[in-house]
């Protein structure tokens, strides 16, 4: 089944300790994102990669970090989290080309405390 | 002035009806939309994708894009309380790779 996965699914933390949000797409997939979803703020895209070892910013990337070193995997990184990361994130993955339409993991529900 | 704007509603439209959703984008960068559902709890969906100008038609759905008005809409035909959803509009940014959302829409379908 084609699917974008994510873990943990939830999870609460205090403020400063490093965390690692998993993400893995089976679709062969060059484009991969990280969005975060806030109420009133809709989603932000955080950090975006175009392929392995290729990563860039989107708007809202201060606080976390990105890696992309396969194609299936694209990790999110909270080197010290603070409590205005308590938010809704999401992974996505799409082709490069066909119009970059995305698919969503199915969310990390992340409390920094 | 956010880059994408959507009315928050929510929007309630009776069961059988046409809904209308609307989105405007602030950014001539902006070359691709996208429209997505995205149930309470859930992560989004995709439910079409436009780039030109003028009308895409996918069973129900209909997109419509005007880059001259930078205006994209969605219609959804026969309505169904199915429907009922928030609904995100996203513009792809061409010169930067990256995506912005709208805040989204709440679509209540009324039976």
């Amino acid at each position: 089944e084609a699917q974008v996965t994510q873990n943990p699914r939830y999870l609460i933390t205090v403020t400063g300790k490093k965390l690692t949000v998993t993400c893995s797409q089976n679709m062969n997939h060059e484009y991969m994102s990280w969005y975060r979803q806030d109420p009133g703020l809709g989603l932000r895209q955080i950090y975006y990669s175009m392929n392995v070892e290729v990563t860039d910013k989107g708007d809202v990337p201060e606080g976390y970090k990105v890696s992309r070193k396969e194609k299936r995997n694209f990790p999110l990184i909270l080197e010290s989290p603070s409590p205005n990361q308590t938010s809704l994130y999401f992974c996505a993955s799409s082709f490069l080309v066909a119009g970059y339409e995305q698919y969503f993991g199915p969310g990390t529900r992340l409390t920094v405390t | 002035q956010k880059e994408v704007e959507q009315n928050s509603g929510p929007l309630s439209v009776p069961e059988g009806a046409i809904a209308s959703l609307n989105c405007t984008y602030s950014d001539r960068g902006s070359q691709s939309f996208f429209w997505y559902r995205q149930y309470s709890g859930k992560s989004p969906e995709l439910i079409m994708s436009i780039y030109s100008n003028g009308d895409k038609e996918d069973g129900r759905f209909t997109a419509q894009l005007n880059k001259a008005s930078q205006y994209v809409s969605l219609l959804i035909r026969d309505s169904q309380p199915s429907d009922s959803a928030t609904y995100l509009c996203a513009g792809f940014r061409n010169y930067g790779q990256n995506f912005v959302f709208g805040p989204g829409t709440r679509l209540s379908v009324l039976p």
